[in-house]
Order: structure tokens, then C-alpha cells, then sequence
């Protein structure tokens, strides 16, 4: 099955270490977003991209990076990692051939908690 | 812009008994209408869409939403409860030429034996 994975899906480390998180996809689709999600604030997009030249912030970027490695491929960096960044993590694709556009297919998530 | 207010956090039925999650969208344009469902430990997946082919959408496990334009709503329905339904529900709008989906805060159902 075409699908979107995510590595790891938990990881604990400490306040200040350099850490990234990764997804793949299978299903062909130009676009891939980062989000996170923390109880009562429902989603919130961090970085989307629509090829591997085309890397874009979203509404809460500060703090961290992104690399487009290729078409199946965008890796989430937190390069000093603080408390506040704990939450869930969830990459998503979507296709910009297909209707309706923006449908998001999400890959499990990468629970993060920095202590 | 785009916008999707859901209202409610959290919102308990009995088993059996009817559920309603309500969403309102605001746009200048038409929308496109989404809601997400994420049960315990998982990813979002999709529920039903909303594409303007049709104002009542029919999804998965015997959801259902009506697109109402003059309310601007997109509400969610299931007649009968169900135990497995308790999860984390999020309304989202997206239109023509836009680059990215708007999602609402999200609405976590429980379900009262």
C-alpha cells in the first residue's frame, strides 16, 4: 500500500540536543507538511513543501528546520530542542493534481518529548 | 483567509444515542470540506469530504455531514453511537488555489456506556 511513515514514532531526549525527525512516502505526491499537534490547539503547520526546491514556513517555524531531500523525503529539525517543543509530530502529503485539492493523507506521528 | 471554528472540545454522548459535532467555516470562495478522525495512538484519516457534488456527505462508519451554505456549517452526524467512535475529530477547509488546509481546534468525542 502507498503510505507515509514516520521515524521514530517516540522519542525522549534532553533540552538542548539536535534531534530530526523523518518521513517517507510512497504515494507519488509533490506535497509534504509538517505539524504538530498539542492537546486544545488542535493542529498547527510548521514547514510544507511543494518540491525539494520549494521549502515554506507555516505558522509556527521558529525553532525549527526542514530538508527536502527528495520527492518521497522531508526530515523535521529541532536544532536545540526546549520543554516547549514536546508534542505529537505528524508529516502529511498531499497530490495538487488531485481533487479536491489540500486533501491531506497523514503519516502515524513521532511522539517527542524533551525534557 | 479561511477559518474553521469547532465548537465544543469535548463532547459525551451515551452509547446508542445520537452524535452531533458541529463546525462552521468561514470563506470568501467556495470551500472544500474535510473532517479528520484520530483514535487513540493514531494518525488522522479521513472521514468524509465535501467536494460541492453533493451537500449531504456520507463517510466512513456511518458518519455523515451537511454542507449548509446559508449557515456556513458542516456538522457531523451519526445516528447511533458507538463505543469504537470515541476519538478526536477536526473539521478543516481548503479552497481553490490555496496551498495549504485550515484545521479547527478539534472536537474529542466521548462515549458514556
Amino acid at each position: 500500500d502507498a503510505d507515509v511513515t514516520q521515524t521514530p514514532r517516540n522519542r525522549i531526549t534532553k533540552t538542548g540536543k539536535r534531534i530530526m525527525l523523518e518521513c517517507s512516502q510512497t504515494k507519488g505526491h509533490d506535497r509534504m507538511y509538517w505539524y504538530r499537534q498539542d492537546p486544545g490547539l488542535g493542529l498547527r503547520l510548521i514547514y510544507y513543501s511543494f518540491d525539494v526546491k520549494d521549502i515554506n514556513k507555516g505558522e509556527i517555524s521558529d525553532g525549527y528546520s526542514v530538508s527536502r531531500q527528495a520527492q518521497a523525503k522531508f526530515s523535521l529539525s529541532l536544532e536545540s530542542a526546549i520543554p516547549n517543543q514536546t508534542a505529537l509530530y505528524f508529516c502529511a502529503t498531499s497530490d495538487p493534481t488531485r481533487f479536491p485539492y489540500n486533501e491531506q493523507f497523514f503519516g502515524p506521528g513521532t511522539r517527542l518529548t524533551v525534557l | 483567509a479561511q477559518s474553521v471554528t469547532q465548537l465544543g472540545s469535548h463532547v459525551s454522548v451515551s452509547e446508542g444515542a445520537l452524535v452531533l459535532l458541529r463546525c462552521n467555516y468561514s470563506s470568501s470562495v467556495p470551500p472544500y470540506l474535510f473532517w479528520y478522525v484520530q483514535y487513540p495512538n493514531q494518525g488522522l484519516q479521513l472521514l468524509l469530504k465535501y467536494t460541492s457534488a453533493a451537500t449531504l456527505v456520507k463517510g466512513i462508519n456511518g458518519f455523515e455531514a451537511e454542507f449548509k451554505k446559508s449557515e456556513t456549517s458542516f456538522h457531523l452526524t451519526k445516528p447511533s453511537a458507538h463505543m469504537s467512535d470515541a476519538a478526536e475529530y477536526f473539521c478543516a477547509v481548503s479552497v481553490v488555489g490555496a496551498d495549504k488546509i485550515i484545521f479547527g481546534k478539534g472536537t474529542r468525542l466521548h462515549i458514556l456506556p
